[in-house]
């Protein structure tokens, strides 16, 4: 069974930075694309960042260049949101998700239970 | 930006009706990339359909998406009570991935 697993999520302060992580387990890691989304609260989906099977390739939300960075280590399974220079706009819950073909874009196929980052003072 | 425009925003019909919800993007696609989302109260989103009208495992056969270009469609033939929910497409076909704002499908 897929499984995804986010933790990391906390309250922060604005300007300040924090790790997101995504414990994945149940597929062949390395085959497939991941990727973050996010929720405000209240609001709708917002695509953040997504990284090939490989790590050789990585795309961002414009509005995000610069302040986040996606990763993954493939030996331990794991994803990673490094998210800095934070905002309040940036209070959202944080989805990992898997595409859904290993060999073509698939949408989000998977989704994790979510991580909420609250940013304020 | 592939802006997408959902429409309406918000949907009320009684159960058993016909649902249709459009997504029209700001260009058109190269490879049909848009995917269809289920969002309940509550829950993360789930898959419906991908590559516009591609059903995901075990998504019923109420559901139907169709389109092409930048107008497409996703088709609830007959709703049931666990369809009401929000629904969302989603292009993949160019970075950045963008998201429509969503249809909210309520009860009349």
């Amino acid at each position: 069974e897929v499984q995804l697993l986010e933790s990391g999520g906390g309250l922060v302060q604005p300007g300040g930075s924090l790790r997101l992580s995504c414990a994945a387990s149940g597929f062949t890691f390395s085959a497939y694309t991941m990727s973050w989304v996010r929720q405000a609260p209240g609001k709708g989906l917002e695509w953040v960042s997504a990284i090939t099977g490989s790590g050789d390739t990585t795309y961002h939300a414009d509005s995000l260049k610069g302040r986040f960075t996606i990763s993954r280590d493939n030996s331990e399974n794991k994803l990673y949101l490094q998210m800095s220079s934070l905002r309040a706009e940036d209070t959202a819950v944080y989805y990992c998700t898997r595409d859904l073909l290993y060999y073509d874009r698939g949408g989000h196929g998977k989704w994790g239970q979510g991580s909420l980052v609250t940013v304020s003072s | 930006e592939i802006v997408l425009t959902q429409s309406p925003g918000t949907l009320s019909l009684s159960p058993g009706e016909r649902a249709t919800l459009s997504c029209r993007a700001s260009q058109t696609f190269s490879n049909n990339y848009l995917a269809w989302y289920q969002q309940k109260q509550g829950q993360a989103p789930s898959l419906l359909i991908y590559g516009a009208s591609n059903r995901a495992t075990g998504i019923p056969d109420r559901f139907s998406g169709s389109g092409s270009g930048t107008d497409f469609t996703l088709t609830i033939t007959r709703l049931e009570p666990e369809d009401f929910a929000v629904y969302y497409c989603q292009q993949y076909d160019e970075s950045p991935w963008t998201f429509g704002q969503g249809t909210k499908v309520e009860i009349k």
